[in-house]
């Protein structure tokens, strides 16, 4: 069974940083390409991160560029991104997403709270 | 960037009506559309997949349609498991984007 796993979240200073994790089961997380999606209290879906399944294409929202990196541990099976310079409006769930078909299997999401 | 806009933004209904929901694209994507299903607190599922292909799992009551800049969600008769959040989102160029969501609530 295919599960995501997402942990990292919290509150955080404005300025501050935060690293997520999303830990993968029943597949292997370098074999497919994986992104992260976000949702802001209250509102839609937003794309954040996609990283390719060789490792070798990454893109950024320009929202987040620059500030947020997006890797993964093939020996974890994990996929992380490394949030800095974080503001008020990064406040939102943070999703792991696998894709296939679509976004075919998302993790239960992790709630990140960017306030003073 | 490619704008994903849903129409209507909300809708009530009742168990058993036909329902559809449309997603306009700002330019030509192809088939390269998903939906998308999303229930309070909990993570959206993939719905249909490039425009018209059932997930697996998923009901055969939900559909997909169209292609070029206009799309369609139909669910041909709704059951109470189906008041939700509905979102398309495009994949034919980066950045993906969605569209701002319909919510499908009971009348």
């Amino acid at each position: 069974e295919v599960q995501l796993v997402e942990s990292g979240g919290g509150l955080v200073q404005p300025g501050g940083s935060l690293r997520l994790s999303c830990a993968a089961s029943g597949f292997t997380i370098s074999s497919y390409e994986m992104n992260w999606v976000r949702q802001a209290p209250g509102k839609g879906l937003e794309w954040v991160s996609y990283i390719s399944s060789s490792g070798t294409t990454i893109y950024y929202a320009d929202f987040v560029k620059g500030r947020f990196t997006i890797s993964r541990d093939k020996a974890k099976n994990s996929l992380y991104l490394q949030m800095n310079s974080l503001r008020a409006d990064d406040t939102a769930v943070y999703y792991c997403v696998r894709e296939i078909r679509g976004y075919g299997d998302w993790g239960q999401g992790t709630l990140v709270t960017v306030s003073s | 960037d490619i704008q994903m806009t849903q129409s209507p933004s909300s809708l009530s209904a009742s168990v058993g009506d036909r329902v559809t929901i449309t997603c306009r694209a700002s330019q030509s994507i192809s088939s390269y559309v998903n939906w998308y299903q999303q229930k309070p607190g909990k993570a959206p599922q993939l719905l249909i997949y490039t425009a018209s292909s059932l997930q697996s799992g998923v009901p055969s009551r939900f559909s997909g349609g169209g292609s070029g800049t206009d799309f369609t969600l139909t669910i041909s008769s709704l059951q109470a498991e189906d008041f939700a959040t509905y979102y398309c989102q495009q994949g034919y160029s980066s950045p993906p984007t969605f569209g701002q969501g319909t919510k499908l609530e009971i009348k």
